[in-house]
This record gives C-alpha cells, structure tokens and sequence, in this order.
C-alpha cells in the first residue's frame, strides 16, 4: 500500500553518483517534509536526510537530499561499498493522516 | 546513552491478541514523539502508529485502525502496542522508534511477529 514511488534498484562503481528518486502526490511529498532512510541487511532502519534535505549528526555529506514538488530525491556522492542497502524515502500524508513509505531501492556497489 | 528495546513479539492464531512494548533508557517516552513501524520479513517498511508528546493524540495506519491502540506508561517510560484480531497480514518484525524523522531518530531493534494457524 505505498503510495511513494521508488525504482526498485540502483547501482554504480566505488567513487560514482547515484540518486534514488521518490514519486509522490500533493497530499504528501507535495504537502510536506521528506525522510530518507537506509537499511542494512538484518539491523533497523537509520535516518538519513530529515525536512527533505537535513542531515542528522553523524551522516557523512556524502548524502544529500532534495525535493520539488510532488518528487523528492536523495543522492549518494562518493559511493563507497558500506552503501550497500536499500533506502526508502517517507513522507506524511494528509489525506491518509500517517506516514506513507516509498516502495524502497537497493543500491548495488559493483 | 539513548536505547530503545523491544519485547512481546511471537506466534499467535489469527483472531488472538498480543501486547507489544517497547523499553526506553535514556530519554523519556512521555517527552518524545514515539512511533511503531513494521516490516514483513524481505519486505518494505510500513509506518503503524503514532503518540505525540502529551499523549492525546494518536494517529494510525488505515490497516489497523480500529483493532490496534497505542499507549504509554510514563511510570515505566514504556511504550506498548496492543494488538486485537489479528490477521496473517499483520505478521512482520514491529519496531518502536523514537522523534521518527528527527534529529534525534533512535529505533529498537525489533521484534517478531507471527500470526499463523
């Protein structure tokens, strides 16, 4: 039932740029703040990027996020192979009154 | 130091209850938004549920509203989930989590559970 839209998957090299894009609706992404979060195998999910581009204490700048509009996106410089996770972007709905996540990407290092 | 733990997972029948709750050190419940979120085994996350700092109001996911309630017991700096009727859908790992998408963002570890026949 998420109604934020994410690719299932990206990849790249040690050293390159992804970005994970997050699709949403004006009842959401559109209305209000965007989360990203990444989760490693077999641990609990970590925050990210809060109120769309702000990073917690401890979150290297290698992460950065962005939102316009209805979409929102998140982007790792720098990619280095502990990046391997999947993040989900999440957001609040208004229409739904809760949180909505996305469907989730797993970034792949090759 | 901040940890957030949870406990009451495990198997029930479709139908029975179950009471989760979730252990705070560190900070208190009853000064912080305090939220669930559960993940099927290989799946994505799903947000459940919500308290804010006075605890008057709670939100719900539309999956469990009705059958799932959230509360406290500033006592304890205990957060609970109480689980009514559940169903096969509801099976998932159930985390508890402190300021979801705050700065101080801390989460437990999870906890299972199964709902099977």
């Amino acid at each position: 039932q998420s109604v934020l839209t994410q690719p299932p998957s990206a990849s790249g090299t040690p050293g390159q740029r992804v970005t994970i894009s997050c699709s949403g609706s004006s009842s959401n992404i559109g209305n209000d703040y965007v989360y990203w979060y990444q989760q490693l195998p077999g641990t609990a999910p970590r925050l990210l990027i809060y109120k769309n581009n702000q990073r917690p204490s401890g979150v290297p700048d290698r992460f950065s996020g962005s939102k316009s509009g209805t979409s929102a996106s998140l982007a790792i410089s720098g990619l280095r192979s502990e990046d391997e996770a999947d993040y989900y972007c999440v957001g609040w709905d208004a229409s739904l009154s809760g949180y909505v996540f996305g469907t989730g990407t797993q970034v792949t290092v090759l | 130091e901040v940890q957030v733990v949870e406990s009451g997972g495990g198997l029930v029948q479709p139908g029975e209850s179950l009471r989760l709750s979730c252990a705070a050190s560190g900070f208190s419940v009853s000064r912080s938004w305090m939220h669930w979120v559960r993940q099927v085994p290989g799946k994505g996350l799903q947000w459940v549920s919500r308290m804010n700092i006075d605890g008057r109001v709670t939100n719900y996911a539309a999956s469990v509203k009705g059958r799932f309630t959230i509360s406290r017991d500033n006592a304890k700096n205990t957060l609970y989930l109480q689980m009514n009727s559940l169903r096969a859908d509801d099976t998932a790992v159930y985390y508890c989590a402190r300021d979801f998408g705050g700065p101080n963002d801390d989460w437990g570890q999870g906890t299972l559970v199964t709902v099977s026949s």
